[in-house]
């Protein structure tokens, strides 16, 4: 039973790039939530899709963006990338309108130079 | 203040019982989860509990929730080497998803 897997584990940009993340969830879940983890803090909410739609969003500038697929994978792409960007990005996954926690991956470390 | 607090290191001797410790403000939330995170690695849930439960036991983990101080507690029993790593406290809010501490950095020493 595959969990939930991430790519690329590693990345370094530029400040002013485009990034694109990219997350499987775990079998029989459709629901996939993506979190930033700045070093030394815990993982802020940034959003959440089901049904191919952004069904909530946290606290972060709409240069964050994402996209879910029919197969649930989803991808999170960050415009004009800041220093400020850096972190750990991590995608976890469940099952929608159920109690069942969420499950991460391990996520993708990006750093901005 | 935070959304969630936690103390941000433990140390503890390998065989002893560890206590992290968490308080949160959000009243509504239905569950709080216990995650672990070792050095550059995602997040492992360890147990989670719903809100209406008092004590939850899984193997060497007990979770604790007074709900009235809305304290939320994990404690680790024979703690070993393998458990040394950050430990989050989380609970869910909106359509789970999940507000975070800043984590307590557990070291267990031989």
């Amino acid at each position: 039973d595959a969990g939930v897997t991430q790519s690329p584990t590693h990345l370094i940009k530029t400040r002013g790039q485009q990034v694109t993340l990219r997350c499987s969830p775990k079998s029989g879940h459709d629901t996939v939530s993506w979190y930033q983890q700045a070093l030394g803090q815990g993982p802020q909410f940034i959003f959440q899709y089901y049904e191919e739609e952004e069904r909530q969003r946290g606290n972060f500038p709409d240069r964050f963006s994402g996209h879910q697929f029919p197969n649930y994978s989803s991808e999170l792409n960050v415009n004009a990338l800041l220093l400020g960007d850096s972190a750990l990005y991590l995608c976890a996954s469940s099952l929608g309108n159920s109690n069942q926690p969420q499950h991460f991956g391990d996520g993708t470390r990006l750093s901005i130079l | 203040g935070e959304d969630v607090e936690q103390s941000l290191f433990l140390s503890v001797r390998e065989g002893d019982s560890s206590v992290i410790n968490c308080t949160y403000t959000d009243s509504s939330s239905t569950y709080l989860y216990w995650y672990k995170q070792e050095p550059g690695a995602g997040l492992q849930l360890l147990t989670y509990i719903f809100s209406n439960m008092d004590m939850k036991q899984d193997q060497r983990l007990t979770v604790l929730l007074n709900k009235k101080d809305k304290h939320l507690s994990l404690r680790i029993a024979d703690t070993q080497t393998g458990d040394s790593a950050i430990y989050f406290c989380a609970y869910n809010s909106g359509y789970s998803t999940l507000t975070f501490g800043k984590g307590t950095m557990l070291l267990v020493s031989p």
